[in-house]
Order: C-alpha cells, then structure tokens, then sequence
C-alpha cells in the first residue's frame, strides 16, 4: 500500500538557519507529490508539486524540494528560515488507484527561534 | 476573490445530536472532499465528489454524511454514530478530481468539539 513518512515530528530552527524537512513515500511508479503548509487553525496551502521533469521544484515563500527515486524522497528545503515560517508542513502523495486521492504524511511542525 | 469558504470557524455540540458543516467554492471546481485532522495525524479522507449528485466514501466515511446537489456546496453532516467527532475538519476542491496531478485546494476548517 502506498504511504508517505514524515520522520520527523517536530523541528526546531533559528530565525536565518537553512531548514530541510523529510518526506519518505513508498510507491512502484512515478509518483506524484506535493508539500502543503498550514498555520494554527488554518486549511492547508499548496507550497509546490512534483509530476516530472526536473527533480528540483521550486515553490512559494522560496521553498524549494528535491525528488530523488533512488531514496524514495522528496524533502523540503529553505535556505534561510524566517519566523513566519513556523507552521505545520505536510507532504502527500497521489494514489495510484482509480480514487486519485491524497495521501498524506503525518506532518512536521516547524518552530523558529529568534 | 475565488476560493473556499467553510462556516462556522467553531461548532460546539452536544453528544447524541447531528451537526452540518458548510462548505461552499467559488473556483467552479468539479470535484470536493472532506477531510478530518487530528492532533499529531495526517489528514485523512472523509467523503469526496467528483461531479454534483455523486460522491464516494473516503478512508474514515463511518458515522458521517455528505451530499452534492450544487457544483459549489458539499456540506458535511456528522451524526450521532461518529463515535470520536471532536476534530478538525478541512474542505477542499480541485479542478477534476480525475487525475493524480490536480491540486487540491482547502478552506480553511472548521473546528468541532463534542460536549
């Protein structure tokens, strides 16, 4: 069964540091991902998405994330975190069955020091 | 400004009564979903509509309700046979729903709690 694994549950980050947030997914095909961000009590917004071509994405807020089949990974990164990036991020994955759903991982929820 | 709207932002209920979320979308999107969040957990997949006046159970479909008369409404009902209905709940629409590359895109949720 396809799923996606966000090993880490919180990370923690000063204000300016680089950031990188995991995404495990397990899939036979190519697969198609995508990297949600949401803030306390708020829906989710779309941050980026993976289809094909190029395996570096780049997304809003200057995120970027990098597909890599031959780990199974498709991690999120910043190069410099602000304070307003503290919020929840999730990774997902499409279905590959006739649903053409989301799955998604568990979450990381970023905190900035300043 | 196009987008998705869920109202109310906070819905308090009493155990043993049926309780409506709204979801409503102005991106003229064919397809709608409800998801529910718990802490620390994924969202997972309640009910979703691929065209007006069908809909298909989800991942966690038990003790919850939905229909699709209007391309722009897929209200959520939740009944008194969800045994654990505190959560948030999030709506969201794409494009087609036929295709894993469509993006969805959420409102932004409505928080039940169960008294």
């Amino acid at each position: 069964a396809q799923s996606v694994t966000q090993p880490d549950i919180h990370i923690t980050v000063s204000e300016g540091a680089s950031l990188e947030l995991r995404c495990n997914y397990s899939y036979g095909a190519t697969p198609y991902l995508f990297w949600y961000v949401q803030s306390p009590g708020q829906g989710l917004q779309l941050l980026l998405k993976y289809f094909s071509g190029d395996t570096l994405v780049q997304g809003i807020k200057g995120f970027e994330a990098e597909f890599k089949r031959s780990q199974s990974s498709f991690n999120l990164r910043k190069p410099s975190v602000h304070w307003s990036d503290a919020a929840e991020y999730f990774c997902a994955v499409g279905r590959m069955d006739s649903s053409h759903k989301l799955i998604f991982g568990s979450g990381t929820r970023l905190l900035v020091r300043p | 400004d196009g987008g998705i709207t869920q109202s109310p932002k906070y819905l308090f209920r009493k155990e043993g009564q049926n309780v409506t979320l709204s979801c409503e979308q102005n991106l003229n999107h064919d397809a709608m979903y409800w998801y529910r969040q718990d802490p620390g957990q994924g969202l997972r997949l309640i009910y979703y509509s691929q065209i007006v006046n069908d809909f298909q159970k989800g991942d966690i479909a038990e003790g919850y309700s939905v229909s699709r008369e209007k391309k722009e409404s897929f209200p959520l009902t939740v009944t008194s046979a969800q045994k654990n209905p505190t959560a948030f709940y999030l709506c969201a629409s794409s494009i087609a729903g036929t295709s894993r590359t469509d993006t969805q895109y959420f409102g932004p949720g409505t928080r039940l709690t169960v008294l």
